[in-house]
C-alpha cells in the first residue's frame, strides 16, 4: 500500500510564526504536491515538485515556500503565518506517468491564531 | 487550461436510492478525469478513473462513472446509496498528455448526505 504521512494532523500557531508542514511517501514517486481546501473552493495547489530539489508554483504560492531536499520528502513552509492561512493542508504524490493517480495524506488541519 | 464544475454543492438523497453527482469539464485536449472520495478527516482517496479507455468506468464501492464527450461530462452514479457514502466528493481533470507532473485541478466538491 502507498503511504503517504503528514507529521501533524492539527497544529495551533500564532500571527508571524514561521510554520513546517512535512510530508513522507514511501513508494518512490517522483511527483509530490501541495493543496489547501477551504470549503466551497475544492482543493487549491499551492506548489507541485516533480524531483529533488525541482520545484514549481502552483495555483496560489503566495505566502509560501517548498522544500525537496529528498525524494521521499516534501515539506510546505510558511514564512509568517497569517490568519488567512488557517486551512486544512494536504500533500499528495504520484509517480511519472499520465494516468497515474494522487495519493493523499490525511492532512493537517492549521489554525493560525 | 482545464477546469472542473461540479454542480450542486449538496446533495441529498434517501438511503436506496439512486446517487448522481454532476461533473462537467473544460479542456483544451483529451482529457483524464478522475473522482476521488473524502471522508470526515481523512485525505482524499480514489473512487476511479478515465483514461482514454472505455467510457463507462467503474470504481470502488458500487460507484461508476461515463465519459461523455459531447457533453463534456464525467458523472458519478451508484443505484442504491448506502449510509456509508455520506461524504464530500470531487471530481479532478488533468490533460491527457505526458509532462506537467501529473497536475490535477479539482473541482469545488459535492457533499453527499444520505438518509433514512
Amino acid at each position: 500500500d502507498v503511504k503517504v504521512t503528514q507529521s501533524s494532523r492539527y497544529l495551533v500557531k500564532r500571527t508571524g510564526e514561521k510554520v513546517f508542514l512535512e510530508c513522507v511517501q514511501d513508494m518512490d514517486h517522483e511527483n509530490m504536491f501541495w493543496y489547501r481546501q477551504d470549503p466551497g473552493l475544492g482543493l487549491r495547489l499551492i506548489y507541485f515538485s516533480y524531483d529533488v530539489k525541482m520545484k514549481e508554483k502552483g495555483d496560489i504560492p503566495e505566502g509560501y515556500s517548498v522544500s525537496r531536499e529528498k525524494k521521499e520528502r516534501f515539506s510546505l513552509i510558511l514564512e509568517s503565518a497569517s490568519t488567512n492561512q488557517t486551512s486544512m493542508y494536504l500533500c499528495a504524490s504520484t509517480p511519472r506517468g499520465a494516468g497515474n493517480i494522487q495519493y493523499f495524506g490525511a492532512g493537517t488541519r492549521l489554525s493560525v491564531l | 487550461a482545464q477546469s472542473v464544475t461540479q454542480l450542486g454543492s449538496h446533495v441529498s438523497v434517501s438511503e436506496g436510492a439512486l446517487v448522481l453527482l454532476r461533473c462537467n469539464y473544460s479542456s483544451s485536449v483529451p482529457p483524464y478525469l478522475f473522482w476521488y472520495v473524502q471522508y470526515p478527516n481523512q485525505g482524499l482517496q480514489l473512487l476511479l478513473k478515465y483514461t482514454s479507455a472505455a467510457t463507462l468506468v467503474k470504481g470502488i464501492n458500487g460507484f461508476e462513472a461515463e465519459f461523455k464527450k459531447s457533453e463534456t461530462s464525467f458523472h458519478l452514479t451508484k443505484p442504491s446509496a448506502h449510509m456509508s457514502d455520506a461524504a464530500e466528493y470531487f471530481c479532478a481533470v488533468r490533460p491527457g498528455i505526458t509532462g506537467g507532473g501529473n497536475k490535477l485541478t479539482f473541482g469545488t466538491g459535492t457533499q453527499l448526505k444520505v438518509e433514512l
